[in-house]
């Protein structure tokens, strides 16, 4: 199979900086997605990596090691609204997408 | 903004009633899914669809049946609800020309009795 792994569960304060990790298999891969999903609400898309490296996007950064199979979101600058769950998805064999069970990251004041 | 519906929050069924779960997109997306998100499982595939009246099984398909009758609705069918099936149900949609994003409907939190 291929499992994605990611901690069920994070705290971090507001303002700080946190980094959620997800280690996945290699055979078949293509590329990582990142979803923030609020409690009771939709996933939505907050990046993806096909090529090493690190993207930025604002507060996020999403980070990818093919070799590895590993991947990190790093949240800085912390605020209340962080609160939530982030999904980890590998894309597979071209485009079918395995989730994570998803970090639940809890922000506090 | 790409928008997903689906059309029922909370549902709540007997075992053994036949259910529809619905879902719309807005955006004349190609591809869409459905998936169903459990504590400690993630979410997993149900059926996924290419086009319109193409269907394909995902990982967890038994138990469930979908039609693809008009490109924007897609639906999902529990032919006999059992309590197993109670769950988070979350659709989704993807344009073939977006780099594989699949974007999300806010989920229909089924209940079987």
């Amino acid at each position: 199979g291929q499992n994605i792994d990611q901690p069920t569960e994070m705290t971090a304060t507001e303002g700080a900086i946190v980094q959620i990790n997800c280690t996945y298999q290699t055979s078949g891969f293509n590329g990582l997605f990142w979803y923030q999903q609020h409690a009771g609400e939709a996933p939505t898309f907050l990046s993806y990596n096909v090529l090493d490296g690190l993207e930025e996007k604002g507060r996020f950064s999403s980070f990818l090691s093919r070799s590895k199979g590993y991947s990190y979101l790093l949240l800085k600058e912390l605020q209340m609204k962080d609160s939530a769950s982030y999904l980890c998805a590998g894309v597979y064999n071209t485009d079918k997408l395995i989730f994570g069970t998803g970090t639940r990251l809890q922000v506090f004041p | 903004d790409v928008k997903v519906t689906q059309s029922s929050r909370y549902l709540v069924k007997r075992t053994g009633e036949k259910v529809f779960l619905e879902c719309v997109q807005d955006m004349d997306h190609e591809n869409m899914f459905w998936y169903r998100q459990d504590p400690g499982l993630g979410l997993r595939l149900i059926y996924f669809s290419y086009d319109v009246k193409m269907k394909e099984k995902g990982d967890i398909p038994e138990g469930y049946s979908v039609s693809r009758e008009k490109k924007e609705r897609f639906s999902l069918i529990l032919e006999s609800a059992s309590t197993n099936q109670t769950s988070m149900y979350l659709c989704a949609s993807r344009n073939t020309g977006t780099g594989n994003i699949q974007y999300f409907g806010a989920g229909t939190r089924l209940s079987v009795l």
